[in-house]
């Protein structure tokens, strides 16, 4: 089973507004990253942040990982139009050959 | 930039086919990767390969085969397309396992 569970699975916010999204997962970690799916396109990766890391920052992107509750949020701030996607984000867990472990991922729309 | 590259973008197969999905890196990746994207499934691993010659299963191997004969290239090959094999399929590539993968733009197989 899919061991990144994402939160919520749908948003919908106005253009301006911060949109904050979760992933939970159920074993110990190597790294945990976050990627961005336009419709119908490949997946670009936003940013990866490792086990011994508490928070990292890209642009207008903030990631917060909490080992203790095996929990990741993805903060987008002042969301932009561009900014509708989907997020997922994607678990490396030790003793898994370095595979990435998918969530099913959170449908961000930004309404202008 | 990292650019991965598939054949097509779209492809329509009968049922039977023998279907062939290529992917090209330019960044001298060692690992490469195919995933198969559904609806409510998410991104699941096909195969992946780290090296030239070398593969390894991933979730879901099963009707399918790959082929990595140089660096840059890994195709995916469906021996007999069937209809539950409509999918979005997904190439990436990752320097190193753990790293973060760059994917393709995907390729939206129809088998009918």
């Amino acid at each position: 089973s899919q061991q990144g569970e994402e939160d919520p699975q749908a948003l919908s916010i106005q253009e301006g507004e911060n949109a904050t999204m979760n992933c939970s997962y159920k074993t110990s970690i190597n790294n945990l990253q976050w990627y961005r799916q336009n419709s119908g396109r490949g997946l670009v990766h936003l940013i990866l942040i490792r086990s011994n890391e508490r928070e990292k920052h890209s642009g207008r992107l903030r990631v917060t990982l909490d080992t203790s509750k095996k929990s990741s949020s993805l903060l987008i701030t002042a969301s932009r139009a561009a900014d509708t996607a989907s997020y997922f984000c994607a678990t490396v867990f030790y003793n898994q050959g370095g595979k990435l472990i998918f969530g099913q991922g959170t449908e961000l729309s930004v309404k202008p | 930039d990292v650019k991965v590259t598939q054949s097509s973008r779209y492809l329509v197969k009968r049922t039977g086919e023998k279907v062939f999905l290529e992917c090209v890196q330019d960044m001298d990746h060692e690992n490469m990767f195919w995933y198969r994207q559904d609806p409510g499934l998410g991104l699941r691993l096909i195969y992946f390969s780290y090296d030239v010659k070398m593969k390894e299963k991933g979730d879901i191997p099963e009707g399918y085969s790959v082929s990595r004969e140089k660096k840059e290239r890994f195709s995916l090959i469906l021996e007999s397309a069937s209809t539950n094999q409509t999918s979005m399929y997904l190439c990436a590539s990752s320097f190193q396992l753990v790293h973060e993968q760059y994917f393709g733009p995907g390729t939206r197989l129809t088998v009918t």
